[in-house]
């Protein structure tokens, strides 16, 4: 299974962006990059993912490197609700498997 | 639309005794994965199951088991219970109309103490 590595924490203010990094080197041509949170007493939950282009959601964006050897996990405007455990997961498309292979993830803490 | 739905959400039980924890996953959906989550290993994949057969299994001892039935529902079944097997059991369910790589949906989870 490919590896992520990420910070294991950070912080950030409130209604102020936050980047997320992640370094994924051994990336394969099929892997995408997805991204889960886990808030707290909470299961994951699904954030965002892509393969190349960088991509937007309604809770965030993602900038891939155009090597793929890291991508940035951005929130526009981090609120308290934001604080949570974020993993950078590796995933091959069409794999014949849901697997999730879950690092040890890192931990964004909001201030208010 | 419902979401993920575990049963029981919090259980306590004593070494050497069994437990059946519960899966409902979302309607529609035909993949159910299974995962630990402990302070030490973190969030750890257990099995899949998909269309009512084990797609895949992690690196688990035999004591952990499950089975999926034709409504979707899973159920997951620890034997023999160990101190270290105290944790968060949570599943996750999607489509998988593609055989792979979609979004997963994670219920709240069993909490699971061993005494």
């Amino acid at each position: 299974d490919a590896k992520t590595t990420q910070p294991n924490s950070m912080e950030s203010n409130e209604e102020e962006p936050v980047h997320l990094p992640c370094n994924h080197s051994t990336i394969s041509g099929t892997d995408y990059i997805h991204w889960y949170r886990q808030l707290p007493s909470q299961g994951p939950e699904y954030v965002i993912h892509g393969l190349t282009s960088n991509v937007n959601n309604r809770m965030a964006s993602l900038a891939i490197a155009e090597d793929r050897k890291s991508s940035t996990l951005i929130l526009h405007r981090a609120t308290l609700r934001d604080a949570a455990v974020y993993y950078c997961i590796l995933r091959p498309h069409q794999g014949g498997s849901e697997k999730l292979v879950f690092g040890k993830g890192m931990k964004l803490t909001v201030n208010p | 639309k419902a979401g993920v739905t575990q049963t029981p959400r919090y259980l306590i039980k004593t070494r050497g005794q069994q437990v059946t924890l519960s899966c409902s996953p979302i309607s529609g959906h035909r993949s159910v994965s299974w995962y630990q989550q402990t302070p030490g290993q973190g969030l750890q994949f257990l099995f899949e199951y998909f269309s009512e057969t084990q797609r895949n299994k992690g690196n688990f001892p035999g004591r952990f088991s499950g089975r999926q039935f034709s409504n979707s529902r899973s159920e997951m079944n620890v034997s023999t219970l160990e101190l270290g097997d105290s944790a968060l059991y949570l599943c996750a369910s999607s489509f998988s109309l593609a055989g792979g790589g979609e979004t997963q949906y994670f219920g709240p989870g069993t909490r699971l103490l061993v005494l």
